[in-house]
């Protein structure tokens, strides 16, 4: 399995309090990606990095901000949770130079209250 | 703008073959991948097509074509531990900007 953590795994929250997710992996991959997961809508993405500093929105960004200052480590923040941020949040990496996978951490069940 | 069209469920029996189908419109299409989710994981990567033409891996194939903007995962000799969803996902993009479908939620049954 390809070295990806998640953390924290569980959070609850209020409304209107900033939340930050972390993605840490160990394989060194270029492309870094946060998804959320909501019935019927299957995974849709947020924001992702092909690179250091190199982050770019995806198609659910309102409300959401992300930071990668280090090849490991890709921040997802809810700069002020609603209740609609209320999901399962996925962070992904691919390697990218010619590799299409996309390998995919444990999830963070966020519950905004 | 990006969009994926497959259905939302499908029952089939132990033994038996299921293809699951899934339409897109994308523009900059490099590729079609399919993934698997069992509920409550995360989920895993099972095929990639970049060319028209089936991609053979184990019970699974996968199949695009281009023209048609569609393409199917076959899945042969179903095993109960298959129930699952399905993912496909288009890649697209100088950066590998990934979109996925909605799911389709395959159910095996003896």
């Amino acid at each position: 399995d390809a070295g990806i953590t998640q953390s924290p795994r569980h959070k609850v929250t209020e409304t209107g309090t900033p939340v930050t997710l972390r993605c840490h992996q160990t394989e060194n991959h270029r492309y870094m990606y946060w998804y959320r997961q909501d019935p019927g809508h299957g995974l849709r993405l947020i924001h992702y990095s092909y690179g250091v500093k190199d982050t770019d929105k995806g198609e659910v960004s309102d409300g959401y901000s992300v930071s990668r200052s280090k090849t490991e480590d890709f921040l997802l923040t809810l700069e002020s949770a609603t209740s609609s941020q209320t999901s399962v949040y996925f962070c992904a990496i691919s390697p990218g130079q010619g590799s299409y996978e996309q390998y995919f951490g444990p999830g963070t069940r966020l519950t905004v209250t | 703008g990006q969009s994926l069209e497959q259905p939302s469920e499908v029952t089939a029996v132990e033994g038996a073959i299921v293809q699951i189908n899934c339409t897109y419109q994308t523009s900059g299409f490099y590729g079609l991948s399919w993934y698997q989710q069992h509920d409550g994981g995360a989920p895993t990567f099972l095929s990639y097509n970049a060319l028209d033409g089936l991609e053979e891996t184990g019970r699974f194939s996968s199949f695009l074509s281009r023209s048609d903007s569609y393409g199917y995962l076959l899945l042969q000799e179903l095993q109960m531990k298959d129930s699952a969803s399905y993912f496909c996902a288009t890649l697209s993009g100088g950066y590998q900007k990934v979109t996925f479908g909605i799911g389709t939620k395959l159910q095996v049954i003896p």
